[in-house]
């Protein structure tokens, strides 16, 4: 099955400044790569994703880039604010199986 | 209420009880999950339905036991349990199962604590 890793674990940044987010994945099949954002006693919520016909998408701040080739895809997140602040989890799937998770990064903006 | 409500938000209970957790989703949505949170670790998918048939289940313990008693409702039926089984469970809907169409849509979980 998938098994999706996701570095770092914790990542602190100060305010202003851009944060990435890495994951790789195993099965060569995935083709849909979403990322959620959990803020802290919260539920996780999407915030973008991608999928396997696109390099790169964007959203305002945050912008999500996959690279088929190599299996990974990382989130990257400009102009951190506080509110930035929380866990995110990245996930892949095949149209086979069902949504596997990293294991999330605790991003922390400092003010 | 919309979106996904689980209940109870906390539960505490030791290994020789019986309890279940509850799930509704109130998005017209045809797919239900249980997660499984557990601190530094991916988020576990436990149980998937689709259209109230069970679809996936991932080598669960069978001290655990879902009920689908329709396309809005999800129980998680808890027995026997053992302390490692203390986590944040995570219920969740997506229109069509989540492979195929997308977002998943998350309760705001139940802390389970197994003394």
């Amino acid at each position: 099955g998938e098994n999706v890793e996701q570095h770092p674990s914790t990542l602190s940044v100060q305010e202003g400044d851009s944060a990435v987010i890495k994951c790789t994945y195993s099965d060569s099949a995935s083709n849909y790569f979403p990322w959620y954002k959990q803020e802290l006693g919260k539920r996780p919520q999407l915030i973008i994703d991608i999928r396997s016909n696109v390099g790169e998408k964007k959203d305002q701040r945050i912008a999500v880039t996959l690279n088929k080739t190599a299996k990974h895809f990382s989130l990257h997140i400009t102009e951190t604010q506080p509110e930035d602040s929380a866990v995110y989890f990245c996930a892949a799937y095949t149209l086979s199986n069902d949504m596997r998770f990293g294991a999330g990064t605790r991003l922390t903006v400092k003010p | 209420e919309t979106g996904v409500t689980q209940t109870p938000r906390h539960l505490v209970m030791g290994m020789t009880n019986k309890k279940s957790l509850k799930c509704e989703q109130h998005l017209g949505h045809n797919a239900m999950y249980w997660y499984k949170q557990s601190a530094k670790k991916p988020l576990e998918l436990m149980f998937v339905y689709s259209l109230e048939e069970r679809v996936e289940n991932n080598s669960v313990p069978s001290r655990f036991s879902p009920e689908c008693p329709n396309s809005s409702h999800l129980f998680l039926h808890l027995h026997t349990l053992q302390p490692e089984d203390s986590a944040l469970y995570l219920c969740a809907s997506s229109q069509g199962l989540a492979r195929w169409t997308g977002e998943l849509f998350f309760g705001e979980g139940s802390r389970l604590t197994v003394l």
